[in-house]
């Protein structure tokens, strides 16, 4: 079945960059996400991105694809300490029909000053 | 635009009782789901209704049973909980597509 691996900690200090790595096993994959889970609060889509695209940027992010790897990150750009969350990679395969995801265990990100 | 609302937000059960976990949304969405998280283990899906009137079982349905009401509405009901069913449960929503909407959570602690 499918799989989605994410290391589950990050430490970084203010002002630095972040980069988070997941990994996902289903080829057939479409789309691939990253929310983000506050404290005390549900997930939020941060950003997706096809799977026929190596990289897609907004503003502080960068999402890179390596799909021969199966491989995806998430950089954040001069990290701040309200970036400090839960990161939850998703992979959504080419199953057609119903739209499941499948999460990661999740990223904490720490940032620190 | 409410977004999805859960209810209760905080809710705390002897072994053996029973209860029901309330989600709605209001943004027409055919698709909604049940996940819990617990941590160190990310989401696992408990069922998911793909369009009104269907239900189907998700990684971890045991112990749980939904009621798609409407489209609307998708509740999650444990009718004899177990301290392994101490959890923050999570409903979401989905229209056909990219993105999954989350509601804010019931933690649920089960003595």
């Amino acid at each position: 079945g499918e799989d989605v691996e994410q290391s589950l900690f990050l430490s970084v200090r203010e002002g630095d960059s972040s980069v988070i790595n997941c990994t996902y096993t289903d080829s057939s994959s479409t789309y691939l996400y990253w929310y983000k889970q506050e404290p005390g609060a549900g997930l939020q889509l941060l950003t997706y991105i096809f799977s026929n695209m190596d990289m897609k940027q907004d503003q502080r992010l960068t999402v890179l694809l390596n799909k021969k790897d199966k491989h995806l990150s998430l950089r954040i750009a001069d990290t701040q300490t309200g970036d400090s969350a839960i990161y939850f990679c998703a992979e959504k395969g080419n199953s057609g029909g119903s739209y499941i995801p499948t999460f990661g265990r999740g990223t904490s990100l720490i940032v620190h000053p | 635009n409410a977004g999805v609302t859960q209810t209760p937000k905080f809710q705390v059960l002897k072994t053996g009782q029973s209860m029901t976990l309330q989600c709605a949304q209001d943004m027409n969405h055919n698709s909604m789901y049940w996940y819990r998280q617990d941590p160190g283990m990310g989401l696992r899906l408990i069922y998911y209704s793909a369009s009104e009137g269907t239900t189907d079982k998700g990684e971890v349905p045991n112990g749980y049973n939904v009621s798609r009401l409407n489209k609307r509405e998708f509740s999650l009901r444990l009718e004899s909980a177990a301290p392994s069913q101490t959890s923050v449960y999570f409903c979401a929503s989905a229209s056909s597509g990219n993105e999954q909407f989350f509601g804010p959570g019931t933690r649920l602690t089960v003595l």
